[in-house]
């Protein structure tokens, strides 16, 4: 049974520095791999989806790699802002189509 | 364009009431799908469509978890005689094709409340 894992469970970082969230999963027969944003009381939005073919994917200040045979990705948010304060969650998918999510990262950015 | 819409956002029912939620998905996707989120927690996976055809439903935790979504469009989730420990947040998604290779786009949630 696929398990998805988040390090760290919350953290609080000042205005502009670089960070780092890791996800790991048991079963490495992934087809995808996202990472979501959710901010209170609202639903979950996408910011990047790698297939189980690549080892990157990069957006504006973030960036998610992907290291399949290891069961590993990571979410790098370079110079980080107060409206980046959220919680992020990682998902994979299988050979069915349901995304199975670890339990989130909860990021607070200070000014 | 308008996205994933649930409705209602929220709910209130006593213990053993009845309720139904409904998703608006994009229009045109082909996929919807239904996780629960409690408290704290990552979304679970509820329940699947394709079109019409309900292809997955492992998630729903119990007989009294119902979905359907007969045209291949808006679905509706329904609970029966509703327990505490179904307070969570009902969350809708969809995606354009079959393929599972697609972006899961969310809507807001119904979050519901049994007392």
């Amino acid at each position: 049974k696929q398990e998805v894992t988040q390090i760290p469970a919350a953290l609080s970082v000042p205005e502009g520095e670089n960070l780092v969230l890791n996800c790991s999963f048991t079963d490495s027969a992934i087809y995808n791999l996202q990472w979501f944003r959710q901010d209170p009381g609202k639903g979950l939005t996408s910011l990047l989806l790698i297939q189980s073919s690549q080892r990157e994917q990069t957006s504006g200040r973030l960036n998610a790699s992907l290291d399949k045979s290891s069961g590993r990705s990571t979410l790098y948010i370079a110079a980080s802002q107060p409206g980046d304060s959220a919680t992020y969650l990682c998902a994979v998918s299988g050979n069915t189509d349901k995304l199975i999510f670890g339990t989130g990262t909860r990021l607070q950015v200070f000014p | 364009g308008a996205g994933v819409s649930q409705s209602p956002r929220y709910k209130v029912a006593k213990r053993g009431q009845d309720v139904a939620l409904r998703c608006d998905p994009i229009s045109g996707h082909v996929s919807l799908f239904w996780y629960q989120q409690a408290l704290g927690q990552g979304p679970e996976f509820l329940t699947y469509f394709q079109n019409e055809a309900q292809l997955d439903k492992s998630g729903l935790p119990s007989d009294r978890f119902f979905a359907e979504r007969p045209e291949g469009s808006v679905s509706t989730l329904k609970i029966q005689r509703t327990q505490q420990e179904d307070s969570a947040v009902y969350l809708c998604a969809s995606s354009p094709s079959a393929s599972g290779t697609d972006t899961q786009y969310f809507g807001p949630g119904t979050r519901l409340t049994v007392l």
